[in-house]
């Protein structure tokens, strides 16, 4: 069973370009989540889809981020215009639903964000 | 707010040294807590779980315990390898569902 994925590995961008990050979920997996690691410091959590709806998008840092999942399946993240602070390891992460308990995130390699 | 807290590194171990990254976390009622690991290149992979107080996550030589007392998630392994050389995220998560809270990372090097 292929993990989750993202894609690119790794772009640079300059300050006021857009950017698109996308992410495909284990299939089957209905949750889906967005995080971010900005200059080293802790991974901070950005939204959560369940299917294709929008959950929870508490941790989205403004407007200029745009999160969606048509389908249901894969999701992408746009950045516009991007700006220096936004530099930093975005990663991806899907979990089944319907288990009892807390289940297991499963976490994509990431896709490192460069904003010059 | 829930939030998690993890000593600084990097941390530098020769091999077969002892390991303990301390982790200590401020939530309301009871999260479940993890251990993250990140290999160079490559995703986060769970390391190990504890879902209530005095429970102990165990893989791969790591041992952490649930300490509500203390609030705390302390990740040890007797004996580090090369191979154990990452970044090391302590985590919480409140209930099923939610997203995670993690802590800032520990980049852990261990020297043949």
């Amino acid at each position: 069973e292929a993990g989750v994925t993202q894609f690119p590995s790794h772009s640079v961008i300059e300050k006021g370009q857009t950017v698109t990050l996308r992410c495909d979920p284990i299939s089957g997996h209905d949750n889906l989540y967005w995080y971010r690691r900005v200059m080293g410091k802790e991974i901070k959590f950005l939204l959560h889809f369940v299917k294709e709806s929008k959950q929870d998008e508490s941790g989205m840092p403004n407007n200029r981020f745009l999160a969606e999942r048509t389908g249901g399946t894969y999701s992408t993240l746009k950045v516009q215009p991007a700006e220096l602070e936004d530099s930093g390891v975005y990663f991806c992460a899907s979990s089944r639903k319907g288990l009892a308990g807390v289940n297991e995130q499963f976490f994509g390699p990431g896709t490192r964000l460069t904003v010059l | 707010g829930n939030s998690v807290t993890q000593m600084e590194g990097p941390v530098t171990l020769s091999e077969e040294a002892f390991l303990t990254i301390n982790c200590t976390y401020t939530a309301t009622g009871y999260p479940s807590l993890f251990w993250y690991v990140q290999y160079p290149g490559e995703g986060l992979q769970l390391l190990l779980k504890a879902t209530k107080a005095d429970d102990k996550g165990s893989n791969k030589g790591f041992e952490a315990t649930y300490r509500k007392e203390t609030t705390s998630f302390h990740l040890e392994k007797g004996s580090v390898q090369v191979s154990d050389s990452a970044v090391y995220f302590c985590a919480l998560i409140r209930n099923y569902g939610q997203n995670f809270v993690f802590g800032p990372g520990t980049r852990l090097s261990v020297l043949p």
